[in-house]
């Protein structure tokens, strides 16, 4: 079985273009989320998404946003990039993603996409 | 809101030698909460999870926690260091009843295993 995977890999972008990350979870699996991780504030959460719904989403600005198709890819795009924007940004998947069924539901992260703002 | 501290950004054990890193939670109601290792250029693996069956849990590796509710504390620990161990560890919290895809992580430990 596939794991999670993310597309590109690496990106180089220059302050105020935008772009735009993949994620294939893992078949079968429903939820996805996606993180951002940078050596200052660690792992934060961006958002969340359930059956091509938004069903959580953190403390960031507007700039950043997602979206999930019918079969369970889910997009991430990031407008205006500003240098703080540079992170390896983190995607994950799961069954369902509820904590009632924690006991029975693990999440798979991919290798996640590093981006570069200069 | 829940929250996660991990005490020591940067523990260092020689091989075969005792591993603990601390992780102390806050929350105002038990969690869910996890352990996550992350080699370099790699996604985050789960160790382990705690979920209000077992407070002692098992996991890959070697790997084992205790959920301690008096310390609120869920610290990690193994036995004897292997090389392979050396990389960063997350300790994460998730509330009950809500998504488990939102996850809170701790900043992370990096562990370093010497011969």
């Amino acid at each position: 079985k596939a794991g999670v995977t993310q597309t590109p890999r690496y990106l180089i972008k220059t302050r105020g273009q935008q772009v735009t990350l993949s994620c294939s979870p893992i078949s079968g699996h429903r939820s996805v989320s996606w993180y951002q991780q940078t050596p200052g504030q660690g792992l934060q959460f961006l958002f969340e998404y359930f059956s091509e719904t938004q069903r959580n989403k953190g403390n960031f600005p507007g700039r950043f946003s997602g979206r999930q198709f019918s079969n369970s890819r889910s997009e991430m795009n990031v407008s205006t990039l500003e240098l703080g924007d540079s992170a390896l940004y983190l995607c994950a998947s799961s069954l369902s993603g509820w904590t009632g069924q924690a006991g029975n539901e693990k999440l798979f992260f991919g290798s996640g996409t590093q981006l570069s703002v200069l | 809101a829940q929250s996660v501290t991990q005490l020591g950004s940067h523990v260092s054990v020689s091989e075969g030698a005792l591993v603990l890193l601390r992780c102390n939670y806050s929350s105002s109601v038990p969690p869910y909460l996890f352990w996550y290792v992350q080699y370099p250029n790699q996604g985050l693996q789960l160790l382990l999870k705690y979920t209000s069956a077992a407070t002692l849990v098992k996991g890959i590796n070697g790997f084992e926690a205790e959920f301690k509710k008096s310390e609120t504390s869920f610290h990690l620990t193994k036995p004897s260091a292997h090389m392979s161990d050396a990389a960063e560890y997350f300790c994460a919290v998730s509330a009950k009843g809500t998504s488990y895809g939102k996850l809170t992580f701790g900043q992370g430990t990096i562990l370093t295993v010497h011969p």
